[in-house]
């Protein structure tokens, strides 16, 4: 089945660096990626929706020249977090579509970032 | 291999009927399961969950059910509303408190006026 990988599954970095999480569709081309911010409690927060080769689409508050997405490919998309801060610390999902018409998501095992 | 698995890919209920969805995992691991729900355009929302120390946990509509034994959960909504139409998530992780969690591909739920 659809497969997508998500790299680092954890880091650790210091405040001020920048950090980048990839995911890869390893047996698809997601035409679309999404990616998610989890909170406490469960809940997962749409950061933005990422169509390949176009700029990203940001959800409200969510500050895109700190979260740059990039979607170069129909295979990877790229999460970096930009001159992070302790408050950035958080698990931090993607989700990737083959189609507009698909209902099928598959989602990476998700980043825990810690922010020291 | 896929751990969370949710094998309907879609599901069409008429209102007021009971719509149960279902969800299977293979990793004997994971103790507490959750069900989010997504709308089109928004990120999934936490919709009920259960520890694997019970077999069943409602919230209103909402019942989880869950089968050790069978590595088999099942939501059930009753009655089912037009609003309750949306992708449905099973999620699995290895402890209540982790944030690692394990997602199904989702079930399209319709409700039928």
């Amino acid at each position: 089945g659809a497969v997508v990988s998500q790299h680092p599954s954890r880091v650790i970095c210091k405040s001020g660096t920048s950090v980048k999480i990839e995911c890869r569709s390893l047996d698809f081309q997601a035409t679309t990626m999404f990616w998610y911010r989890q909170f406490p409690k469960q809940s997962l927060m749409l950061m933005a929706t990422s169509n390949e080769g176009s700029k990203a689409t940001y959800e409200q508050g969510v500050e895109k020249d700190k979260f740059l997405i990039n979607h170069a490919s129909l295979t990877l998309s790229t999460l970096t977090v930009t001159s992070a801060h302790p408050e950035d610390s958080s698990f931090y999902i993607c989700s990737a579509r083959a189609s507009t018409g698909e209902t099928s998501y598959t989602f990476g095992s998700g980043t825990r970032l810690t922010v020291v | 291999d896929q751990q969370v698995k949710q094998n309907s890919p879609s599901l069409s209920v008429q209102e007021g009927r009971i719509s149960i969805l279902n969800c299977d995992y293979t990793n004997s691991m994971f103790d507490y399961f959750l069900w989010y729900k997504k709308y089109p355009a928004e990120g999934p929302t936490f919709l009920i969950s259960i520890s694997s120390i019970k077999d069943k946990n409602e919230d209103g509509r909402f019942t989880v059910f869950l089968n050790k034994s069978a590595k088999h959960l099942s939501l059930h909504i009753v009655p089912s509303q037009p609003g309750d139409s949306a992708v449905y998530f099973c999620a699995a992780s290895a402890w209540a408190g982790s944030y690692q969690l394990t997602f199904g591909k989702g079930t399209k739920l319709s409700v039928i006026p």
